[in-house]
C-alpha cells in the first residue's frame, strides 16, 4: 500500500510537447505538493494545494499548472516543455495540522530532449 | 525569501564515528525543523523532527536546536555504511499550506 503514489516514474520527450504526472496519496492527508529536485540536488517547492487554495512559488513558470480532482490527488501539467524542465518532481502530502511532516512520492524524473 | 544553509560535503566519516552535520536557516520565525535522509534515486524520508531548543535524540540519531542562533546540527553516532547517503535540512514557518524549505543537502559518506 503505497501513501503516495506518482506516475510515471520515467518521462522522456520532445521540447515543446505538453505532460502530465499524477499523484494520489492514501494517507487522508489535506495539502499536497509539488517538489522539483534538479540535477544539483536541491529540492524546491513548486505549489502547496489545501483545500482548494492554491499557493504558487512565484519562480515557477506559468507553463507548469496543478489540477486537483480532490484531496487524494494532486495532477502536474506542463505545458510547452523546455530543456531546463529536466528533473525529478516530487508529490509530497502532509495532514493539515501546521506541522508539516512530508510523505513523499517515489518521484518522476523527467527528460527533454 | 527563506533560506536553509548546508555544507555540501562530501563529509567521510568512518565507521563507528560520530557524524555531525550543520544547518542554518535564515527566516527568525521559523517553527518547525527537520533532517531527511535521501538515498541515491530515491525520495526523501523523514528521521527525525525538532520544534523547540534543546536536544531530540532517537536511536543513533540527535538533533540539536538552537533558534537564538538559528543552527540546527544533526549528530549520527555509531556511523554504519548504510548512513551513507544525503542529508536534507528543511525549515517550516507555521503556516500548513507553505511547506518546507530544504537546504541543498550534505553528502556523508561512511567509510568501512
Amino acid at each position: 500500500d503505497t501513501a503516495v503514489s506518482q506516475t510515471p516514474k520515467y518521462l522522456v520527450t520532445q521540447m515543446g510537447n505538453d505532460k502530465s504526472i499524477k499523484c494520489e496519496q492514501n494517507l487522508g492527508h489535506d495539502t499536497m505538493y509539488w517538489y522539483k529536485q534538479d540535477s544539483k540536488k536541491f529540492l524546491k517547492i513548486m505549489f502547496s494545494y489545501n483545500n482548494k487554495e492554491l499557493i504558487i512559488n512565484e519562480t515557477v513558470p506559468n507553463r507548469f499548472s496543478p489540477k486537483s480532482p480532490d484531496k487524494a490527488h494532486l495532477n502536474l501539467h506542463i505545458n510547452s516543455l523546455e530543456l531546463g524542465d529536466s528533473a525529478v518532481y516530487f508529490c509530497a502530502s502532509a495532514p493539515n495540522s501546521g506541522a508539516n511532516v512530508l510523505t513523499f512520492g517515489a518521484g518522476s524524473r523527467l527528460t527533454v530532449l | 525569501q527563506k533560506e536553509v544553509e548546508q555544507n555540501s560535503g562530501p563529509l567521510s566519516v568512518p565507521e563507528g564515528a560520530i557524524a555531525s552535520l550543520n544547518c542554518t536557516y535564515s527566516d527568525r520565525g521559523s517553527q518547525s525543523f527537520f533532517w531527511y535522509r535521501q538515498y541515491s534515486g530515491k525520495s526523501p524520508e523523514l528521521i527525525m523532527s525538532i520544534y523547540s531548543n534543546g536536544d531530540k535524540e532517537d536511536g543513533r540519531f540527535t538533533a540539536q536546536l538552537n533558534k537564538a542562533s538559528q543552527y540546527v546540527s544533526l549528530l549520527i553516532r555509531d556511523s554504519q555504511p548504510s548512513d551513507s547517503a544525503t542529508y536534507l535540512c528543511a525549515v517550516n514557518g507555521g503556516g500548513g499550506a507553505d511547506g518546507l524549505t530544504f537546504g541543498k543537502g550534505t553528502h556523508l559518506i561512511i567509510q568501512p
